[in-house]
């Protein structure tokens, strides 16, 4: 069964720095990566996603993620980080073979300071 | 693009009584939709796929006549919560399914949330 891991319950950054929010996957076969951003008391915005080809994926906000099948991750990424990435980012996991179930990560809460 | 909406955005009902929750696609049509169950900080418990012109299917433990789906058009599925409990009090998030194989992507409502008295 396909499964998700995000090691982090929070990750605290100062606006400006780089941050990263880390995801771990378990599939049977090739993996369909998503990330997904939550504002309290919303629903969930589609980030970005890997598919195949190459392994950085740029997606929305300026975000991108990296997919490294020998480590099984496909962790998020962002260069400069504003307060307003404060959120609860969600990594999701498609087996190809699984017939579209997402499967999620438990989240990680990002906090980004002034 | 890609714009999913759901009604009502927050819901307050007595025990015992019913409550429909409508998803939309707004922008695209969805031959499959999905519902949500999230607890406070949790994730997202995948609850039904929900196919148009077809009955949904349930995941394990979900009670099929307790939560009610019907996805009568490309652009609508809704979510009957029959005979309210305070236990089923939570956050209530549909998504929808745009493409298909390898360039689905599923988006999501802003979500319902249901409380229960």
């Amino acid at each position: 069964a396909q499964s998700v891991a995000q090691p982090e319950d929070q990750v605290n950054v100062a606006e400006g720095n780089p941050l990263t929010v880390k995801c771990t996957y378990s599939v049977s076969g090739n993996p369909y990566l998503f990330w997904y951003v939550q504002y309290p008391n919303r629903g969930l915005q589609f980030l970005l996603k890997y598919i195949t080809g190459d392994n950085l994926v740029k997606g929305s906000y300026g975000f991108e993620a990296e997919f490294n099948k020998s480590q099984t991750s496909f962790h998020l990424k962002k260069p400069s980080a504003l307060v307003s990435d404060s959120a609860l980012y969600f990594c999701a996991v498609r087996d190809i073979g699984s017939f579209q179930k997402l499967v999620f990560g438990t989240g990680t809460r990002l906090l980004v300071s002034p | 693009g890609a714009v999913v909406s759901q009604h009502p955005s927050r819901v307050i009902c007595k025990s015992g009584t019913s409550v429909k929750i409508e998803c939309r696609s707004l922008d695209f049509q969805a031959t499959t939709m999905f519902w949500y169950r999230q607890f406070p900080k949790q994730s997202l418990m995948l609850m039904a796929t929900s196919n148009e012109g077809s009955k949904a299917t349930y995941e394990q433990g979900v009670e099929k006549d307790k939560f009610l789906i019907n996805h009568a058009s490309l652009t609508l599925s809704t979510l009957t919560v029959t005979s309210a409990h305070p236990e089923d009090s939570s956050f209530y998030i549909c998504s929808a399914r745009l493409g298909q194989g390898p360039q689905e992507t599923q988006y999501f409502g802003p979500g319902t949330r249901l409380l229960v008295l």
